[in-house]
């Protein structure tokens, strides 16, 4: 799986849009990217993945450059409970690929302040 | 519709001994996968099950050994603990097809004294 890169950590204000950047530079064709979060202390939660187009869900919206190599994870309006650890993971998808291995890296803390 | 669940929500063991952490997936899911996150870290994976047997490892001693069950429930065994092995343990679910994103547990903390 390709690696990623994400700053270490960002800050925001609470009702303004959080924009979580990552870079995936070496990504492969039939790689999506995924991204999750940890509130600490719990599990992590799955928030939205793509391939190549831009998602949008109830939680957040992805966009991925056209060359695929970065995307950011858009929170349109952050409140405090947004406060977490965000991971963007590169993975493989399809072809007889296992479906259990996500790689995390050290992630984005985004601190949302009041 | 419950979620993935996870127990003990701790455990407290001495070095040598042996532990057992149980997992059930969210309803629908048949494909379950393992973490270890120490403290500071990202989620590091262990291995999954799917169909009852092991289908991929990652960079773990075989002192971590697991189980899944026909309910497609799962268990993490590890033998001779270290204290390196307190950590906080992640179980996740997902179904074995498609681009879908895994559900994780709570986790359960394990510290070894």
């Amino acid at each position: 799986d390709a690696k990623t890169t994400q700053p270490t950590s960002m800050d925001c204000a609470e009702g303004r849009a959080a924009n979580l950047p990552c870079n995936h530079s070496t990504i492969s064709g039939n790689e999506y990217v995924y991204w999750y979060r940890q509130i600490h202390s719990q599990g992590p939660q799955y928030i939205i993945h793509g391939l190549k187009n831009n998602e949008t869900n109830e939680m957040a919206s992805l966009i991925i450059t056209e060359d695929r190599k970065s995307s950011t994870l858009i929170l349109p309006h952050a409140t405090l409970r947004d406060t977490a650890v965000y991971y963007c993971i590169v993975r493989v998808v399809g072809g007889g690929t296992s479906y259990g291995k996500l790689t995390f890296g050290q992630g984005t803390i985004l601190t949302v302040h009041p | 519709d419950a979620g993935v669940t996870q127990s003990p929500t701790h455990l407290i063991k001495t070095r040598g001994q042996q532990v057992t952490l149980r997992c059930s997936p969210k309803s629908g899911h048949d494909t379950v996968s393992w973490y270890q996150q120490a403290l500071g870290q990202g989620p590091q994976f262990i291995f999954q099950y799917y169909e009852e047997e092991e289908r991929q490892r990652g960079n773990f001693p075989d002192r971590f050994s697991g189980h899944q069950f026909p309910n497609y429930s799962s268990e993490l065994n590890v033998n001779a603990l270290l204290l390196g092995d307190s950590a906080l343990y992640l179980c996740a679910s997902t179904i074995p097809t498609g681009t879908g994103g895994q559900y994780f547990g709570p986790g359960t903390r394990l510290t070894v004294t």
